[in-house]
């Protein structure tokens, strides 16, 4: 079984400020961990993803996540937060023992405001 | 690459009617999955399908929903009868089987149930 939790639904940051949405997972095997971006009207897009290999793992528009196994965390950062950033993100798990990245269990998402 | 593509956009409806929600997948992807977006409880998988064949319907809500997907390149959620508290939006995803390919997305369907 596996579970995902997103700590504070709602972060405010300044524009340039740095981001840290947090994430923390449960996983009784080995998991895959992803992170998503939603905009207001449209799906899920994909910003990066840990499968295996390097623990910090870059993805598009800045952002990065490093895994932690002793803390069983995936936080997302990106150093300088852009207006366009703002949107929800969600933190999801997969477990890897099954070769496959599909059946995601997602977080309750965090909602991302960035100010001037 | 057109993306997933889901149909329609809007859904406003009485009580009681049928509703379908339809969603092309990526050509070339074989696993399938429905989702279910409210404010209440987040994303909820109701159902996946590999190769066109239902895997795990467990996220289902109730037998008021059905998910078909007669071939590769289409597949159907419908409510028969809707009730106000299916108001959500439902989101198709795909990918391929046995790749560390992520989910990809379709914009949803806004479904409203009056």
């Amino acid at each position: 079984a596996q579970s995902v939790t997103q700590l504070g639904s709602h972060v405010s940051v300044s524009e340039g400020a740095l981001v840290l949405l947090r994430c923390n997972y449960s996983s009784s095997v080995p998991p895959y961990l992803f992170w998503y971006v939603q905009y207001p009207n449209q799906g899920l897009q994909l910003l990066l993803k840990y499968t295996t290999g390097a623990t910090l793992v870059k993805g598009i528009n800045g952002f990065e996540a490093e895994f932690k196994k002793s803390e069983t965390s995936f936080h997302l950062t990106k150093p300088s937060a852009h207006m366009s950033d703002a949107a929800e993100y969600f933190c999801a798990v997969s477990p890897a023992n099954t070769g496959t990245a599909s059946k995601l269990t997602f977080g309750t998402g965090t909602r991302l405001q960035v100010t001037l | 690459d057109a993306g997933v593509i889901q149909s329609p956009r809007h859904e406003v409806t009485e009580m009681g009617q049928e509703v379908t929600l339809r969603c092309k997948p990526i050509s070339g992807h074989n696993s399938l999955f429905w989702y279910r977006q409210t404010m209440m409880r987040g994303l909820e998988l109701l159902i996946y399908f590999n190769n066109n064949v239902p895997i795990d319907d467990s996220g289902m809500p109730e037998d008021r929903f059905s998910a078909k997907m007669p071939n590769a390149s289409f597949s159907t959620l419908k409510i028969q009868p809707s009730e106000p508290r299916d108001s959500a939006v439902y989101f198709c995803a795909s990918t391929s089987l046995g790749s560390l390919s992520a989910l990809h997305f379709g914009n949803g369907t806004r479904l409203t149930v009056t």
